[in-house]
């Protein structure tokens, strides 16, 4: 079975700090996904990334960055957490092919204060 | 651009009746669309996607849709709602049959007894 964690199941973080999310997938995918899912707006991708080292900005960039140095491991960082960015984060990966299951972690449910 | 609607936020059904989860699609290419489920306080899994080939898809639960190219609609149907089918439902088409999609704000289903 393909497994994708998350570090946290849930973060308590005050505004101004940055803010590391990590998800880990062991089955060898070239794609994993940084979700934000919100009441009523369903999931809106944040970044996408495609290979190590390389990444395409989603539809909500704005105030998030991300990395991936090692094929499995796909960071989100908060570089300076605000109160707008509370919310549930999902991380998801697949294979490089659009026809692709994405499988998803369990997701973050960061708070800022 | 691509998008996809799912008509109705929240859908309530006694157990044992019909559930029908609409979902409606924009596409300038033939899509691949698919369904996920979230279950309280997890992550997204699959339930069934539309390729190519059988317009009729099958997926788990007993879950099926059919993708209607004339209608541009991949609807969500059970014969006999099961309390455990209580959960959220996200339809979601290929960005222009890329790895990322584009998701729906998803449905909520809740089953009576």
């Amino acid at each position: 079975d393909v497994k994708v964690t998350q570090s946290s199941r849930y973060l308590v973080k005050r505004t101004g700090e940055k803010v590391f999310l990590e998800c880990v997938q062991d089955m060898d995918h070239e794609n994993m996904f940084w979700y934000r899912q919100d009441p009523g707006l369903g999931l809106r991708l944040i970044y996408f990334s495609y290979d190590v080292k390389m990444k395409e900005k989603g539809d909500i960039p704005e105030g998030y960055s991300v990395s991936r140095e090692k094929k499995e491991r796909f960071s989100l960082i908060l570089e300076s957490a605000s109160t707008n960015q509370t919310s549930m984060y999902l991380c998801a990966s697949s294979l490089d092919d659009p026809r692709d299951t994405q499988y998803f972690g369990p997701g973050t449910r960061l708070t800022v204060l | 651009a691509q998008s996809v609607t799912q008509l109705g936020s929240h859908v309530s059904v006694s157990e044992g009746a019909l559930v029908l989860l609409r979902c409606n699609y924009s596409s300038s290419v033939p899509p691949y669309l698919f369904w996920y489920v979230q279950y309280p306080n997890q992550g997204l899994q699959l339930l069934l996607k539309y390729t190519t080939g059988a317009t009729l898809v099958k997926g788990i639960n007993g879950f099926e849709a059919e993708f209607k190219k004339s209608e541009t609609s991949f609807h969500l149907t059970k014969p006999s709602a099961h309390m455990s089918d209580a959960a959220e439902y996200f339809c979601a088409v290929s960005q222009d049959n890329t790895d990322k999609l584009i998701f729906g704000t998803g449905t909520r289903l809740q089953v009576f007894p």
